[in-house]
């Protein structure tokens, strides 16, 4: 079945850097790479998500690419803010089996102010 | 619209006792699932469903049943509860499955003594 694999587990960066979480997959048939935010104790929430027939995909301080042919997917967040601190998690989803979502195993994102 | 809904939001089990954890969405999905995610891990699928009447096992279904009598609602059932079970509950829905946003519930934290 498909593997999700995230890195790095931790990312500390300094108010006004980039950050970059990459992630990479297993199954060739993934078509689907969305990005959740999960503040603590909070429900996760989408923030953006791309699909296989695109390579790249922004919405403001925030992007993300895809290489099809490495089976991998990066978040880029430009500009970082203190609220940008929370774990994020990407996922892979395999068309026609029901949506299923599999999550990698999160990155804790703390940005200094 | 409500969203996803999830209750309760906390319960303390006991080993060997059973519950319902209740999961109601308002807006038509097709598409429901079951998640946990253990401290500090991303998240497992435990079921689906892709419809009413019908529902299929995810990564982690072992101690834990469903059902889906109705379009808006997907109870997870927990028979004889074990430590091991101990984790915060996400339901979440999406409308057609593959390729769209899944909107995650509140969560339920569940402790087993």
């Amino acid at each position: 079945g498909e593997n999700v694999e995230q890195h790095p587990s931790t990312l500390s960066v300094q108010e006004g850097d980039s950050a970059v979480i990459k992630c990479t997959y297993s199954d060739s048939a993934s078509n689907y790479f969305p990005w959740y935010k999960q503040e603590l104790g909070k429900r996760p929430q989408l923030i953006i998500d791309i699909r296989s027939n695109v390579g790249e995909k922004k919405d403001q301080r925030i992007a993300v690419t895809l290489n099809k042919t490495a089976k991998h997917f990066s978040l880029h967040i430009t500009e970082t803010q203190p609220e940008d601190s929370a774990v994020y998690f990407c996922a892979a989803s395999i068309n026609n089996q029901g949506g299923k979502l599999i999550f990698g195993q999160g990155t804790e994102l703390s940005v200094k102010p | 619209n409500a969203g996803v809904t999830q209750t309760p939001k906390f319960r303390i089990l006991k080993i060997g006792q059973s519950m319902t954890l209740q999961c109601a969405q308002d807006m038509n999905h097709n598409y429901m699932y079951w998640y946990r995610q253990d401290p500090g891990m991303g998240l497992k699928l435990i079921y689906y469903s892709v419809g009413a009447g019908i529902t299929d096992k995810g990564e982690v279904p072992n101690g834990y049943n469903v059902s889906r009598s109705t379009t808006e609602d997907f109870p997870l059932r927990l028979e004889l509860a074990a430590p091991s079970q101990t984790s915060v509950y996400f339901c979440a829905s999406s409308y057609r499955g593959s390729v769209e946003t899944q909107y995650f519930g509140p969560g339920t934290r569940l402790l087993v003594l």
